[in-house]
């Protein structure tokens, strides 16, 4: 299984952009790479996936280099919302996501 | 609506007591998950079923035991053999696309107290 490391904590302020990143030196072929979002008491939201290069969607840019062995998530101007638990996932998941680890995740506080 | 519901939101369970958590999903999704979370720690997989009458064992399957005799349904029984069963517990779905993007779906989870 592919073991991920991210930062703990980060703080940012309203309007900015914020980037975190994702470590997995041994990613496999075969796995993909899925971030999450949780706030409190609540069941994580997905956000992005990706297997390389650059994924974008509404709410969120996934930066994943060509030696797949970082993926930074990348979120446009934050606002107070977006204070969460973000999570970066890495496996294969043809079977599921059995196989899936969540680690402790990034605690992202935005402040005004 | 289509999604994943969970009942009840808040539990409280007196210590030696068996307890069963419900998960509903009408996305027709394959597959279904059991998570635990702690304060301030990620998740940890309990149980996952991949098809109706099968479940395979996750990480921490000790004390707790599942089944899977509807597709829509996936509820958790947290027995009192689980030595430290206070936590958060999340239910999840996703549909089985091999090789294709997946999603998994989580529902808004039940909070379980031992008094």
């Amino acid at each position: 299984l592919a073991k991920t490391t991210q930062p703990i904590s980060m703080d940012s302020y309203e309007g900015q952009e914020v980037n975190i990143t994702c470590s997995h030196n041994n990613i496999a072929t075969n796995d993909y790479i899925t971030w999450y979002q949780q706030f409190p008491s609540q069941g994580p939201r997905f956000i992005i996936q990706g297997y390389k290069t650059k994924v974008t969607n509404e709410v969120a840019s996934l930066f994943i280099p060509a030696d797949r062995k970082s993926s930074t998530l990348s979120l446009p101007r934050v606002s107070l919302s977006d204070t969460a638990v973000y999570y970066c996932l890495v496996g294969d998941l043809s079977g599921g996501y059995n196989k899936l680890i969540f680690g402790a995740g990034t605690r992202l506080a935005v402040h005004p | 609506d289509g999604g994943i519901t969970q009942s009840p939101k808040y539990l409280f369970r007196k210590e030696g007591q068996n307890v069963t958590l419900s998960c509903e999903q009408n996305l027709n999704h394959d597959a279904m998950y059991w998570y635990r979370q702690d304060p301030g720690q990620g998740l940890r997989l309990i149980y996952y079923s991949q098809i109706v009458n099968d479940f395979q064992k996750g990480d921490i399957a000790e004390g707790y035991s599942v089944s899977r005799e509807k597709k829509e349904s996936f509820p958790l029984t947290v027995t009192s053999a689980q030595k430290n069963p206070t936590a958060f517990y999340l239910c999840a779905s996703s549909i089985l696309l091999a090789g294709a993007r997946v999603e998994q779906f989580f529902g808004p989870g039940t909070r379980l107290t031992v008094l």
